[in-house]
């Protein structure tokens, strides 16, 4: 069974560009969590979908963040345009649906961006 | 709000050695309690959780970790550092709000020394 998995591994843009982000989660895996590690800080919640419907974003740090995840199955996270303080390690969980197992993440390895 | 606290953002055992990595948590509820790690160039791997069972919980790799409510501490344990074991690990405790997202901790290199 395949990983969760995120594309690309590293970019690297320039202040002001735009980035997107992919990621597929393990198939049948209707929870998806993004989360953020800065560099010298704690992993952070960004969001959650439910299959396409996002139920939780209150951990997206500003509107220039724009995630989605259309039909339930891959999510896209756009930067844009991108800070400097953007620069980190995206990192993409899926789970079950079912109580017991939303909370047992698996988690890709992360797209880390840097932006210059 | 929970929040998640490790002590000790490096800690350095020799090879053989006992590991020890702490965490300690604040809930208003009894939590759901997590170890990751993170070996390098990888995502991270669930090596154990606690979900109000047993509150000695056995993950894998041959890693434990004990929940003490009184403490409101979680600490990861191994009797026998490997090599191998050298990686960062987060202790991460769910958001009780039901949607299963996670707080995280800041993080615990463990480097293991031949």
């Amino acid at each position: 069974e395949a990983g969760v998995t995120q594309f690309p591994s590293h970019s690297v843009i320039e202040k002001g560009q735009t980035v997107t982000l992919r990621c597929d989660p393990i198939s049948g895996h209707d929870n998806l969590y993004w989360y953020r590690r800065v560099m010298g800080k704690e992993i952070k919640f960004l969001l959650h979908f439910v299959k396409e419907s996002k139920q939780d974003e209150s951990g997206m740090p500003n509107n220039r963040f724009l995630a989605e995840r259309t039909g339930g199955t891959y999510s896209t996270l756009k930067v844009q345009p991108a800070e400097l303080e953007d620069s980190g390690v995206y990192f993409c969980a899926s789970s079950l649906l079912l109580a017991g197992d939303k909370y047992e993440q698996y988690f890709g390895p992360g797209t880390r961006l840097t932006v210059t | 709000a929970q929040s998640v606290t490790q002590l000790g953002s490096h800690v350095s055992v020799s090879e053989g050695a006992l590991v020890l990595l702490r965490c300690n948590y604040s809930s208003s509820v009894p939590p759901y309690l997590f170890w990751y790690v993170q070996y390098p160039n990888q995502g991270l791997q669930l090596l154990l959780k606690y979900t109000s069972a047993a509150t000695l919980v056995k993950g894998i790799n041959g890693f434990e970790a004990e929940f003490k409510k009184s403490e409101t501490s979680f600490h990861l344990t191994k009797p026998s550092a490997h090599m191998s074991d050298a990686a960062e690990y987060f202790c991460a405790v769910s958001d009780m709000d039901n949607t299963g997202k996670l707080i995280f901790g800041q993080g615990t290199t463990l480097q293991v020394k031949p």
